[in-house]
């Protein structure tokens, strides 16, 4: 089954540091990744999605994301972060075809962004 | 254009009560998804629903089904209510296809006491 991986818990930064967090998914075959964003009392967001082309994509708020096909990786990044990144961010996989819509989630980031 | 929309936002139940979540998707959308998010477990996919034809199933149990009707809007249940159950269930909907984005409402925050 596949299995999607977000190595840090928690983050803790001042503004204006540089962002980056780490996915890992199993599947060997073509997916489709997506990193979504839950701001405290708010609803899932998506910041940015790949689906094919150019692996880095650029998301809102000046987020971006890389994907490595063969680390089976797809980063996320924001070179200087704001008080309001302040959220919980969570990777997401879809393999597409008979998989239908199926999101397979990482367990999630907490980012504390410090004034 | 409207969001997903989820009723109701809290429900508070016992245990060996059933229960059912409404989700209305935003117009035009065909596919929607459910989702259980918990702090231990957090977001498993539950099923989805793609012109009122269950299309994916998670692994949970047969006490957790759903259904969609012509209009796209989408109900699931959960019957035989355990403490395990409480959780905030999302609905996710997608305009249509494979590996579409997908967009979540608010949640249902489900506790059983």
């Amino acid at each position: 089954a596949q299995s999607v991986s977000q190595h840090n818990h928690h983050v803790i930064l001042s503004e204006a540091a540089s962002l980056e967090l780490g996915c890992n998914y199993s599947y060997g075959g073509t997916v489709n990744l997506f990193w979504y964003v839950q701001y405290p009392g708010q609803h899932l967001q998506l910041l940015l999605k790949y689906f094919s082309g150019d692996p880095l994509v650029k998301g809102i708020k000046g987020f971006e994301a890389e994907f490595i096909k063969s680390k089976f990786s797809f980063n996320l990044r924001k070179p200087s972060v704001q008080w309001s990144d302040t959220a919980e961010y969570f990777c997401a996989v879809n393999e597409g075809g008979a998989a239908g819509n199926k999101l397979t989630f990482g367990g999630g980031t907490r980012v504390l962004v410090k004034p | 254009k409207a969001g997903v929309t989820q009723t109701p936002r809290y429900l508070i139940k016992t245990r060996g009560q059933q229960v059912t979540l409404s989700c209305s998707p935003i117009s035009g959308h065909r596919s929607v998804s459910w989702y259980q998010q918990t702090p231990g477990q957090g977001l498993q996919f539950l099923f989805e629903y793609f012109s009122e034809t269950q299309r994916n199933k998670g692994n949970f149990p047969g006490r957790f089904s759903g259904r969609q009707f012509s209009n796209s809007r989408s109900e699931m249940n959960v019957s035989t209510l355990e403490l395990g159950d409480s959780a905030l269930y999302l609905c996710a909907s997608s305009l249509v296809g494979s590996g579409d984005e997908q967009f979540f409402g608010p949640g249902t925050r489900l506790t059983v006491l």
